[in-house]
């Protein structure tokens, strides 16, 4: 039973524009959350990080938002650009047991020129 | 360059043919990790390490076996492949717990026919 969901395989948006990539998780005990990249051939890379006790956490052109009420956090990209596009995996982790991180399906992200 | 490196990159398997895939870091990581993608999922744990011979089992162990005979190296193998383990293969390090630390290789595309 996949605990982390990316239900958008896909996004395009033009250059410049913002990117807006979401994750929906079902384990309440979860308490760290990631997003990492990925380029055709090559491993994910990491990208950004939030802990559960903030809502917000901003790099450069990355901020990522965690609602736990609702369970969902977003990856924002602003302004987009065409090197931006690859596959984006959200992962999260507990706050105990194995170091482990749980990853979503991905989702491929293009930026049109 | 330092980073993890994974040997092979491509394999093709008849079933019940057996494998090693070997992964190798320079970065005197603590932890080391095997995971699988597949379509329409997320990456998946196999197996990991925390230590120079130490192994435990991630989500997906049934079908692998792993050694880690020496930090640098954490080797997969796969006794009799079944076309089911037909997948991308990842392998990761990182220091300790360290959640965003996660170094992963480039990926070994196997086929088992």
């Amino acid at each position: 039973d996949q605990q982390v969901k990316q239900n958008s395989p896909s996004l395009s948006v033009q250059e410049g524009r913002i990117s807006i990539l979401n994750c929906d998780y079902t384990n309440s005990m979860f308490d760290y959350f990631l997003w990492y990249k990925k380029y055709p051939a090559e491993g994910p890379t990491f990208l950004i990080s939030i802990s559960s006790i903030k809502d917000k956490n901003e790099d450069g052109r990355f901020t990522v938002f965690l609602n736990k009420s609702a369970k969902h956090l977003s990856l924002h990209i602003v302004p987009s650009q065409p090197g931006d596009s690859a596959v984006y995996f959200c992962a999260a982790t507990l706050i105990t047991g194995a170091n482990n991180l749980f990853f979503g399906t991905g989702t491929r992200l293009t930026v049109i020129p | 360059n330092a980073g993890v490196t994974q040997t092979p990159k491509f394999r093709v398997l008849k079933t019940g043919q057996s494998m090693t895939l070997l992964c190798a870091q320079d970065m005197n990581h603590e932890y080391m990790y095997w995971y699988r993608q597949d379509p329409g999922m997320g990456l998946r744990l196999i197996h990991y390490s925390v230590g120079e011979g130490t192994t435990a089992k991630g989500e997906v162990p049934d079908g692998y076996n792993v050694s880690r005979l020496k930090k640098q190296n954490f080797l997969l193998g796969l006794e009799s492949a079944a076309p089911s383990q037909t997948s991308v293969y990842f392998c990761a390090s990182s220091y300790g717990w360290r959640r965003d630390g996660y170094t992963f290789g480039s990926g070994t595309r196997l086929t088992v026919v």
